[in-house]
């Protein structure tokens, strides 16, 4: 199972609402990632989490909070956000063996 | 200040031709190169990958060409389809499975 899951596919909220993002993986990899996307742009690193600790925090705001539960899931909790965080948030493990990184489909987030 | 420079931004290339695609780095610390094709809507997926030990590496139709002492390398896409079309991203690595910096990217449109 080669596979980066994550829920919801589409998310749409308001600028007072408390949301969460969840993407899961059954691959063992112990790297896992979340990206910002924008249209016609390349993903924008946000988090890393090394063995479910958190190693790299790209200075992104604190309305963006992520957990790592365990080794294969991997959360986003959301909390007043503004407009411009609408984008495309994907979710990446890496294998560290062989440095390969699989991305999820990704959630398309609105903020209205 | 962008580590990694792609070009070009955007490529038509007519069925069954060669779509040729480049990188430049600047950080020598990088030690992994991967390619990754995004459709719209969908997440990236790993294409093909170099370590900087190899000056090419061929998978079925694409090919990776590296050229250490330039700090370039390039995505060669042969017979090129219709199929091909998307976005191509390429990225680098340091080790430990730590940040990618992604190219902008290059929106490659084949004619059929």
């Amino acid at each position: 199972d080669t596979e980066v899951t994550q829920t919801p596919k589409h998310l749409v909220m308001g600028m007072t609402n408390k949301k969460s993002l969840k993407c899961e993986q059954h691959m063992g990899h112990r790297a896992m990632y979340w990206y910002k996307q924008k249209a016609k742009k390349p993903p924008e690193l946000m988090f890393v989490y090394s063995y479910e600790k958190l190693s790299i925090n790209e200075s992104v705001p604190s309305r963006f909070s992520p957990e790592c539960p365990n080794s294969s899931l991997l959360n986003l909790h959301l909390h007043a956000l503004q407009p411009e965080d609408s984008a495309l948030y994907l979710c990446a493990s890496t294998d560290m063996g062989t440095d390969t990184q699989y991305f999820g489909p990704g959630t398309r987030l609105t903020v209205l | 200040q962008q580590q990694v420079k792609q070009s070009p931004q955007s490529l038509i290339v007519q069925k069954g031709g060669i779509s040729i695609i480049n990188c430049a780095y600047e950080n020598t610390a990088f030690d992994y190169f991967p390619w990754y094709q995004q459709f719209p809507g969908k997440g990236p997926a790993l294409l093909i990958a170099i370590r900087p030990d190899v000056s090419e590496k061929k998978e079925g139709r694409f090919t990776i060409s590296f050229n250490k002492s330039a700090k370039q390398f390039s995505l060669h896409i042969m017979d090129s389809q219709p199929g091909d079309s998307a976005t191509y991203f390429c990225a680098a690595r340091g080790t430990n499975a730590g940040k990618s910096t992604f190219g902008d990217g290059t929106t490659l449109t084949v004619k059929p």
